[in-house]
């Protein structure tokens, strides 16, 4: 079975200051990890994806995430904090190839961002 | 890009009553859609997969009653929350998977409040 656990419900930086946002996953297959951003009352929205190939991987807005598999962790990293960037955030995996199948969703991380 | 919209956004019923959510993918077709339960401040959780021309599969747990799901089309699947109660009250979110490239895209979500 997979399971994805994010770190810390809550994460508060100041502005400018680096982003690091924690994930685990277990899975029993290669696994296929997502960042999905939500902001207030919307839906999900694709920050970056691992399929195959580079571990480490370049999303929208700045993000990028390396999959470490010695480590099953997909952590979300942006070197400098901007105050758009506060929203909860979501680490998934899959066992499909990009997001054909089934996602399961770690338990969120709210981003604060500090003027 | 991809865009997946839900109707309504937003509804208020009285308890009893049945509601009827759409998920539409505009621009793409469709043969897969899931749907989504989140709860305040918590994760998504998956209620059940729908497949054009076929009957949905439910996660373990879900009520088939409960929650009907139609995918009449490749762009359009319905969700009914038959006999609302206080305790369906939640967001709700479906997402879309592309049939071109499995990709998978989100709708902006629901918020059902049952009085």
């Amino acid at each position: 079975a997979q399971s994805v656990t994010q770190l810390g419900s809550h994460v508060s930086v100041s502005e400018g200051a680096l982003v690091l946002l924690r994930c685990n996953y277990s899975s029993s297959v290669p696994p296929y990890l997502f960042w999905y951003v939500q902001y207030p009352n919307q839906g999900l929205q694709l920050l970056l994806k691992y399929t195959t190939g580079a571990t480490l991987v370049k999303g929208i807005n700045g993000f990028e995430a390396e999959f470490k598999k010695s480590e099953t962790s997909f952590h979300l990293t942006k070197p400098s904090a901007h105050m758009s960037d506060a929203a909860e955030y979501f680490c998934a995996v899959s066992h499909v190839y990009n997001q054909g199948g089934k996602l399961i969703f770690g338990q969120g991380t709210e981003l604060s961002v500090k003027p | 890009g991809a865009v997946v919209s839900q109707h309504p956004s937003r509804v208020i019923c009285k308890s009893g009553t049945s509601v009827k959510i759409e998920c539409r993918s505009l621009d793409f077709q469709a043969t897969t859609m899931f749907w989504y339960r989140q709860f305040p401040k918590q994760s998504l959780m998956l209620m059940a997969t729908s497949n054009e021309g076929s009957k949905a599969t439910y996660e373990q747990g879900v009520e088939k009653d409960k929650f009907l799901i139609n995918h009449a089309s490749l762009t359009l699947s319905t969700l009914t929350v038959t006999s609302a109660h206080p305790e369906d009250s939640s967001f709700y979110i479906c997402s879309a998977r592309r049939l071109l490239d499995n990709e998978q895209f989100f709708g902006p979500g629901t918020r059902l409040t049952v009085l």
